[in-house]
């Protein structure tokens, strides 16, 4: 988890209310990632940066934004929580290797543990 | 889907025993990595194997890859208990893809 932190570690809200989660990262590395992991579904990709303000949507990308304002912090937002977004939330990040940007290890945060009621 | 399946699900072992688990995947590789993550925690990095290579080592870790059949296999040799973690393989699609793609997932218990 060296040099990648997640805010909060831990949220309960409320069906409705928007929230936000950050990852802040002190690797200087170009991609950054939130993923969701949920029992049974494994680790999905909810949505991705490769660059300050340049951002694609992942396989689960509904209800979800992101923005990307400079390159340490990688910000996820659910602008009206449901309980289906009830889930453990990770950053990722990593640095393409080569040319083609081929994907090399991603390093991930400690997680979020969020409970939407 | 597009995820890579690991099997089994689930590995029960007594401790010093070998554990043994495998990745299938459907369309070509740059690379497969594999990841280990223990309860509560995020995932680590454990090694990655190129297309081009057959097999790599890392202490108790021994990784394969065929990519004629489309698989990888991670043992753990003489495991020990806090080996306990779930497993997972992660891909990266041949063609300069940005996203890896992840398995489910297998978990192993090693009993001491």
């Amino acid at each position: 988890d060296a040099g990648i932190t997640q805010s909060p570690r831990h949220k309960v809200t409320e069906t409705g209310t928007p929230v936000t989660l950050r990852c802040h990262q002190t690797e200087n590395h170009r991609y950054m990632y939130w993923y969701r992991q949920d029992p049974g579904h494994g680790l999905r990709l909810i949505h991705y940066s490769y660059g300050v303000k340049d951002t694609d949507k992942g396989e689960v990308s509904d209800g979800y934004s992101v923005s990307r304002s400079k390159t340490e912090d990688f910000l996820l937002t659910l602008e009206s929580a449901t309980s289906s977004q009830t889930s453990v939330y990770f950053c990722a990040i990593s640095n393409p290797a080569g040319r083609g940007g081929i994907l090399e290890t991603q390093y991930f945060g400690p997680g979020t543990r969020l409970l939407v009621l | 889907s597009q995820q890579g399946e690991e099997d089994p699900q689930a590995l029960s072992i007594q401790e010093g025993e070998n554990a043994t688990m495998n990745c299938s995947y459907k369309t070509s590789i740059n690379n497969l990595q594999w990841y280990r993550q223990n309860s509560g925690r995020g995932l680590v990095h454990l090694i990655l194997i190129r297309s081009n290579e057959r097999e790599k080592h890392s202490g108790r870790l021994r990784v394969t890859l065929d990519t004629s059949k489309k698989s990888s296999s991670l043992l753990i040799t003489a495991s020990r208990a806090a080996d306990t973690a779930s497993y997972f393989c992660a891909r990266a699609p041949q063609g300069g893809s940005e996203k890896l793609v992840f398995g489910k997932g297998t978990k192993l218990t090693v009993n001491p």
